[in-house]
């Protein structure tokens, strides 16, 4: 239950196209969903967040969508460029601590 | 925006050494902080929560005794892995967050490798 289930594991995408991250989660009690982006030796950086009240947040090309009655999430990022080649992590926030998606490799080529 | 700093990047040392890692939240107090262990192509695994004034709560299979934490400040979490050996070798990061279902920041991590 308190798994964050996270597809795909590795993605390739164009220049220009849109890249979709989907997360699935199990725990209702979860209130807070965020994604972060992280860079080879680099910590995690928060991205863009949402919580369960709201289906859709958009913020610049990076957009989450929330399906709460389906328990799903994903990040879509428009117009991707070679600068978002990173490994991204959805994430679950319960009362006392994140449990983070397996994440996707994400390469964007020119 | 709200910065985590860790100190240091990178430690190499031999095997038997204890080597201590510190978390600073620079423009916020944070009550919590977090220490996880990243290795190459996974994701992020939680070790403990490391509470302000109280003993950190570590994970079910992360050895207490291994992995000293100390949280002594609203600032600052220490992580100290105590007489490392290789296995031990990994990417450690923490984070620190502002209360329950705040956005937490992540430091950028220290690659620890035991000879």
């Amino acid at each position: 239950q308190q798994q964050v289930k996270q597809s795909p594991q590795s993605l390739i995408v164009q220049k220009g196209g849109i890249s979709i991250i989907n997360c699935a989660y199990e725990n209702t009690a979860f209130d807070y969903f965020p994604w972060y982006q992280q860079f080879p030796g680099k910590g995690p950086a928060l991205l863009i967040a949402i919580r369960p009240d709201v289906s859709e947040k958009k913020e610049g090309r990076f957009t989450i969508s929330f399906n709460k009655s389906a328990k799903q999430f994903s990040l879509h990022i428009m117009d991707s460029q070679p600068g978002d080649s990173a490994t991204y992590f959805c994430a679950a926030s319960g009362p006392d601590k994140l449990i983070f998606g397996t994440g996707t490799r994400l390469q964007v080529f020119p | 925006g709200a910065v985590v700093s860790q100190h240091p990047s990178r430690v190499i040392c031999k095997s038997g050494t204890s080597v201590k890692i510190e978390c600073r939240s620079l423009d916020f107090q944070a009550t919590t902080m977090f220490w996880y262990r990243q290795f190459p192509k996974q994701s992020l695994m939680l070790m403990a929560t490391s509470n302000e004034g109280s003993k950190a709560t570590y994970e079910q299979g992360v050895e207490k005794d291994k992995f000293l934490i100390n949280h002594a400040s609203l600032t600052l979490s220490t992580l100290t892995v105590t007489s490392a050996h290789p296995e031990d070798s990994s990417f450690y990061i923490c984070s620190a967050g502002q209360g329950v279902g705040q956005p937490q920041h992540f430091g950028d991590g220290t690659r620890l490798s035991i000879l």
